[in-house]
């Protein structure tokens, strides 16, 4: 099976603009999870969808967002871009039926640099 | 609530010996816990996750770790170390029954020596 993809690998946009990332999951995976890297905060948990509706939120400003379309692909927007954005957000996918823990696998990532 | 500690942010060892990172964790709920680890410029991988079966789990790549539950540990070990497993390691807790919501440690920096 095919991993999960994320689009584009590499961004770099200026203060003020908007950015979409993609995510694509593993076959037959309905979740889809968004995490925010950096040096300073570590991994933090952004959101997560699951048949196309936003399951679980992280504490993040109302600037960041997702969705998530029937074929479980999922985008997350980001609007009013801040130099703090700049980081490695990474979209994990997994099962994610309840009544167990199934392991999440995670994408490469997409670096974003906002300057 | 949930949290996790780990204990080193960097750990170095020389090729062939055993590797010890720690995580001590905290969680209302009865938790599941995962290692994960980050190679350089690479996405994260799974190590292995312990979901309330066996208290010693067995990973990938000839790692294991221990589930105790009366120390809230969950510490990470390899009997001999190789070059290639000089990564980033996060030890990391869910709520456990389907929830998607992984908490992350800081991260432990692994550095192998020959």
């Amino acid at each position: 099976k095919a991993g999960v993809t994320q689009t584009p690998r590499y961004l770099i946009k200026t203060r003020g603009q908007q950015v979409t990332l993609s995510c694509s999951p593993i076959s037959g995976h309905r979740s889809v999870s968004w995490y925010q890297q950096t040096p300073g905060q570590g991994l933090q948990f952004l959101f997560e969808y699951f048949s196309e509706t936003q399951r679980n939120k992280g504490n993040f400003p109302g600037r960041f967002s997702g969705r998530q379309f029937s074929n479980s692909r999922s985008e997350m927007n980001v609007s009013t871009l801040e130099l703090g954005d700049s980081a490695l957000y990474l979209c994990a996918s997994s099962l994610g039926r309840t009544g167990d823990s199934y392991e999440q696998y995670f994408g490469p990532g997409t670096r974003l640099t906002v300057t | 609530a949930q949290s996790v500690t780990q204990l080193d942010s960097h750990v170095s060892v020389s090729e062939g010996t055993p590797v010890l990172l720690r995580c001590n964790y905290s969680s209302s709920y009865s938790p599941s816990l995962f290692w994960y680890v980050q190679h350089p410029n690479k996405g994260l991988q799974l190590l292995l996750k312990y979901t309330s079966a066996a208290t010693l789990v067995k990973g990938i790549n000839g790692f294991e770790a221990e589930f105790k539950k009366s120390e809230t540990s969950f510490h990470l070990t390899k009997p001999s170390a190789h070059m290639s497993d000089a990564a980033e390691y996060f030890c990391v807790v869910s709520r456990s029954g389907g929830y998607n919501k992984l908490i992350f440690g800081a991260g432990t920096r692994l550095a192998v020596h020959p």
